[in-house]
């Protein structure tokens, strides 16, 4: 399978606890980015990356949230504290920068914080 | 005001006929628009892309783009059972951002 890939599926976690996403992106996409998605509404921008280089986060995301793309492939997303509030699925895409604006993205891992 | 406005919906339309679905921007200096559909429980999957003013044609899909008014639609022709989920407005902004809309579930029933 070549497409964008997250882990895990589902997450259940309790108020507080710290949590770790991965997204692994199309191999020859060099820009990766994170959304979120409540129920009901389109995705939130939270952060992207070219390579490994964060060139954007969301104003709104609050510094218990961290995005890493160490070595420009994968990527993971870390949660501190993690709130009721963030409650969410979180969507990993990617794309090519060389080629159509297309982002493709992965199934999303569902956090359910108790 | 959001940057990317859709009406929620549902959107309900027989089969056979046309669903028309809409969405405003607000940064005029935007210069690509799309169109996602999202199944329940799955990903969005992008349907359609438009850069210039005017219609393009995909299939049963047309997307129509007037920047003066800066409004984006999405027609399907012909709708389908299958063409049920939500469809997500989204537009490359400022910081060549991709920014969506909330979506409109439209409902096609047989």
């Amino acid at each position: 399978d070549t497409g964008v890939s997250q882990d895990p599926r589902h997450k259940i976690t309790k108020r507080g606890q710290n949590v770790t996403f991965r997204c692994d992106p199309i191999s020859e996409h060099n820009r990766l980015y994170w959304y979120r998605q409540t129920l009901g509404q389109g995705p939130e921008f939270l952060t992207y990356f070219q390579n490994e280089a964060q060139l954007e986060k969301s104003r709104l995301l609050s510094d218990r949230f961290s995005a890493e793309r160490p070595k420009g492939s994968f990527s993971t997303l870390e949660i501190q504290r993690t709130e009721q509030g963030d409650s969410a699925m979180y969507l990993c895409a990617s794309r090519d920068t060389g080629g159509t604006e297309k982002l493709f993205f992965g199934s999303g891992t569902q956090l359910s914080v108790l | 005001q959001k940057e990317v406005e859709q009406n929620s919906g549902p959107l309900s339309v027989p089969e056979g006929a046309i669903a028309s679905l809409n969405c405003t921007y607000s940064d005029r200096g935007s210069q690509s628009f799309f169109w996602y559909r999202q199944y329940s429980g799955k990903s969005p999957e992008l349907i359609m892309s438009i850069y210039s003013n005017g219609d393009k044609e995909d299939g049963r899909f047309t997307a129509q783009l007037n920047k003066a008014s800066q409004y984006v639609s999405l027609l399907i022709r012909d709708s389908q059972p299958s063409d049920s989920a939500t469809y997500l407005c989204a537009v490359v902004g400022a910081g060549n951002m991709l920014t969506f809309g909330g979506g409109t579930r439209l409902m096609v029933k047989p």
